[in-house]
């Protein structure tokens, strides 16, 4: 079955300081990859996506992600995280047969110390 | 803001009752989807609305329907609330037989079950 898996649940990091939330999937072929970021009570807000090519993709804020397919990985980073950074991340995966619909992870939650 | 909107954004119902939740897709979507998001959890897929008709649906009862309108607007129906079903129900849109696509999500609607 398809699944997402984002190991931390929570993650704290120092304002200034570069961040790495993790994401690995299990998918029978490649899947559209994204990754969204949810504040408190909010809905989901795209910060990039993967469809296909090159496998280090640029998003808002100053994110990017790399996708490894060897790893079925697709981790999110930034070199310098701001306090308005915090919030909770969704990793999903859109699977591009049969219903288009979304898998998500269980989300990581970014606290950021000042 | 992605122009998919929804409402109400808060509701509380008492159990056993009947909910209605509305969603407006983004403009020139056809695919409306709908997700519940559980406290501390990422969201799960319920259905999927394309052309009016179900178009794939999620490990949920059937006491959770829905609708999609010929405008492509879509209601999410849940009959005989139960606690569990308190949580951020969230409505997505997208644009079926393009390839290479993503959602775009609403803000959601808070529901309460007492």
């Amino acid at each position: 079955a398809q699944s997402v898996t984002q190991p931390d649940i929570h993650i704290t990091v120092s304002e200034g300081a570069s961040l790495e939330l993790r994401c690995n999937y299990s998918y029978g072929a490649t899947p559209y990859l994204f990754w969204y970021v949810q504040s408190p009570g909010q809905g989901l807000q795209l910060l990039l996506k993967y469809f296909s090519g090159d496998t280090l993709v640029q998003g808002i804020k100053g994110f990017e992600a790399e996708f490894k397919r060897s790893q079925s990985s697709f981790n999110l980073r930034k070199p310098s995280v701001h306090w308005s950074d915090a919030a909770e991340y969704f990793c999903a995966v859109g699977l591009p047969s049969g219903t288009y619909k979304y898998i998500f992870g269980t989300g990581t939650r970014l606290k950021v110390l000042a | 803001e992605t122009g998919v909107t929804q409402s109400p954004t808060h509701l509380i119902k008492t159990r056993g009752q009947q909910v209605t939740l509305r969603c407006s897709s983004q403009s020139g979507h056809n695919t409306v989807s709908w997700y519940q998001q559980a406290l501390g959890q990422g969201p799960q897929f319920i259905f999927q609305y394309y052309r009016e008709e179900e178009n794939g649906r999620g490990n949920f009862p059937p006491r959770f329907s829905g609708l999609q309108f010929p405008n492509y607007s879509s209601e999410l129906n849940v009959n005989a609330l139960e606690l569990d079903d308190s949580a951020l129900y969230l409505c997505a849109s997208s644009l079926t037989g393009t390839g290479e696509t993503e959602a775009f999500f609403g803000q959601g609607t808070r529901l309460t079950v007492v």
